[in-house]
């Protein structure tokens, strides 16, 4: 299968930081999405973003399909955004995870 | 409507129970999929239908089972389940089941076998 690395394992802000989560894939891929999972389990949708560079609010991401990388961006965090953010990504018609970034933002 | 739906949300059982979780769709989908997330862990896929045919399992136990009746509900039939079997089941859907696709996810059922 694909390995599916996320970086950092854990990261503590303060409210109003900034940060840049990290997804690196070992292999091509037809898809890959940002999730962020509550603390209640929920995986919401942040991102579908194969290749190049979207923005919604707060939140970026960047990937860069050729590198096999992916970007996300968290501006002016808020306590709400902590949890656990997953990037998961297509290979040959299986989706896989990788571990998360658990994000706790500190009022 | 984005939304996927599963019921119950949480769920204890016995080992010797037999219990059906249950997952709704109603975006027009035709792929519909269960995974099984233990805590602190990623989600790790189960099953896929696509077009209510099983095009998916990932060697998973005969004690999980699943059914999809229609296109827009996906039941997991649980028997003699052990304890290390607790976890969140996540259902979600997609268009068709091909690679390219965003994928939609319901709220989990927490599973608690003793």
């Amino acid at each position: 299968g694909i390995q599916v690395e996320q970086s950092p394992p854990d990261l503590i802000l303060q409210e109003g930081a900034n940060s840049t989560l990290r997804c690196n894939f070992s292999d091509s891929v037809n898809n890959l999405q940002w999730f962020h999972q509550n603390p209640w389990g929920q995986l919401i949708n942040l991102f579908y973003i194969p290749s190049g560079t979207k923005q919604n609010g707060r939140l970026s991401a960047t990937t860069v399909a050729t590198e096999r990388y992916s970007l996300l961006y968290i501006s002016s965090s808020q306590t709400t955004d902590s949890g656990v953010y997953f990037c998961a990504v297509s290979h040959f018609n299986k989706f896989y995870f990788g571990s998360g970034t658990k994000l706790n933002v500190k009022p | 409507d984005t939304e996927v739906t599963q019921t119950p949300k949480h769920l204890v059982m016995g080992m010797t129970n037999k219990k059906s979780l249950k997952c709704e769709q109603h975006m027009g989908h035709r792929a519909m999929y269960w995974y099984k997330q233990k805590a602190k862990k990623p989600p790790e896929l189960m099953f896929v239908y696509s077009y209510e045919k099983l095009s998916i399992n990932e060697s998973v136990p005969s004690r999980f089972s699943p059914e999809c009746p229609n296109s827009s509900l996906l039941n997991l039939h649980l028997h003699a389940l052990q304890p290390e079997d607790s976890a969140l089941y996540l259902c979600a859907s997609s268009q068709e089941g091909g690679p390219a696709e965003t994928q939609y996810f319901g709220p989990g059922t927490r599973l608690l076998v003793l």
